[in-house]
């Protein structure tokens, strides 16, 4: 069965720094890769996703993530973060073969942004 | 488009009581899932609905919960009776095609005291 495992619970950077947030899947089938963010308080929104083509997908407020089929990985960066970036970052996978369509979590990184 | 709406916001309720949780989907979304976060458990599925039918419902953790989508437009989650365990934020989530990726309503938190 699919798993995501995402690695640090908790991230602390200051300011105007590069952050990459580690997402890997444990199966190799063909997926559909998304990143969600969840503000304090707020529901999940959509990041971005992955689901063919290019390798490096581009999403919302300046975050991109690279799908790597070999390591089973899709990180997510910034280069540059700022304050309002503090939040939860959620990585969720879909096998392409599942027609459950079920979205299996990772159990999220809580991203600091220090001034 | 207004998003996932979901009603209410905030539940406060006590033990032993009925407690009814409201979501409209985005038209034109076929699906449609019901979560629940807590800090011990992360995010769980609950419940799922394709075309207002319930498809997989493994998730629900015990009889007390029930969920129905009369129509396109309407579900609701009802936990009777409601127990302090059952503390937690439920989220409502729709998609068009259920790989492509939810949106998310802004959830309900419930207390049970």
């Amino acid at each position: 069965a699919q798993s995501v495992t995402q690695l640090g619970s908790h991230v602390s950077v200051s300011e105007g720094a590069l952050v990459l947030l580690r997402c890997n899947y444990s199966s190799s089938v063909s997926v559909y890769l998304f990143w969600y963010v969840q503000y304090p308080n707020q529901g999940l929104q959509l990041l971005l996703k992955y689901l063919s083509g290019s390798t490096l997908v581009k999403g919302i407020n300046g975050f991109e993530a690279e799908f790597n089929k070999s390591q089973t990985s899709f990180h997510l960066r910034k280069p540059s973060v700022h304050i309002s970036d503090t939040a939860e970052y959620f990585c969720a996978v879909s096998d392409r073969g599942d027609s459950n369509y079920q979205l299996i979590w990772g159990a999220g990184t809580k991203l600091i942004i220090k001034p | 488009d207004a998003g996932v709406i979901q009603s209410p916001r905030h539940e406060v309720t006590e033990m032993g009581q009925e407690v009814t949780l409201r979501c409209k989907p985005i038209s034109g979304h076929d699906y449609l899932f019901w979560y629940r976060q807590t800090m011990m458990r992360g995010l769980e599925l609950l419940i799922y609905f394709n075309n207002n039918v319930p498809i997989d419902d493994s998730g629900m953790p015990e009889d007390r919960f029930s969920a129905k989508m009369p129509n396109a437009s309407f579900s609701t989650l009802k936990i009777q009776p409601s127990e302090p365990r059952d503390s937690a934020v439920y989220f409502c989530a729709s998609s068009w095609g259920g790989s492509y990726g939810y949106t998310f309503g802004s959830g309900t938190r419930l207390t049970v005291v």
